[in-house]
């Protein structure tokens, strides 16, 4: 069966330091693969699409990898702030869908 | 454009009872996704419309469950009767297609 794979453990790290969350997903063959955060209270907000020719996506402090032999996706905020503090979800499409199927998330805490 | 805008904020009903969410997508998506996030099961999709067809309702969970998109820029998701394990929150997204999928604020709806 299909699975999306988020670190289900919440992530602590010191502001100023580089956080890095993880998406593993089997059996699917996605064209593309998309981020997106997530605060309490409110809905899922776009942060990042990567395709799948492309290695590396940075967009300001953000950057994203995505390996297809892996069949994983990093997420990197670089000079993390407390303010970054959310949960961050990945999404993948399954076989030409363009149906966005979200993992669980992974809880982002930046400590100051 | 204000974003995706969905009605009722917040919902509280009595088993039984009939709910009808709302949903105004953003002008010119063609895409619109209704999903139901709760702390056991995440981000789930129940219903993907395009160009106001319904094109995948999979993840509808029963026949208690029905959605319309009787225009492009209306779409309703009722439950008939409701039942407390439909409390959750639920989410309204329109997209482009190939684009990131703008969310609306959602419905919190607690059917006691």
């Amino acid at each position: 069966s299909q699975k999306i794979e988020q670190n289900s453990e919440a992530l602590n790290i010191q502001e100023g330091k580089t956080a890095t969350l993880t998406c593993n997903y089997t059996n699917y063959s996605p064209a593309y693969l998309q981020w997106y955060r997530q605060d309490p209270g409110r809905g899922p907000v776009f942060l990042l699409l990567i395709r799948e020719n492309e290695k590396e996506k940075r967009k300001e402090r953000l950057k994203v990898t995505f390996d297809t032999t892996l069949k994983q996706s990093l997420f990197h905020i670089t000079a993390s702030q407390p303010a970054d503090s959310a949960t961050y979800l990945c999404a993948l499409e399954s076989g030409g869908s363009y149906i966005p199927t979200f993992g669980r998330g992974t809880s982002l805490i930046v400590h100051p | 454009d204000a974003g995706v805008i969905q009605s009722p904020r917040h919902e509280v009903t009595e088993m039984g009872q009939e709910v009808t969410l709302r949903c105004k997508p953003i002008s010119g998506h063609n895409s619109l996704f209704w999903y139901r996030q709760t702390m056991m099961r995440g981000l789930e999709l129940l219903i993907y419309f395009n160009n106001n067809v319904p094109i995948d309702d999979s993840g509808m969970p029963e026949d208690r469950f029905s959605a319309k998109m009787p225009n492009a820029s209306f779409s309703t998701l009722k439950i008939q009767p409701s039942e407390p394990r439909d409390s959750a929150v639920y989410f309204c997204a329109s997209s482009s297609r190939v684009t990131e999928a703008f969310f609306g604020q959602g419905t919190r709806l607690t059917v006691v």
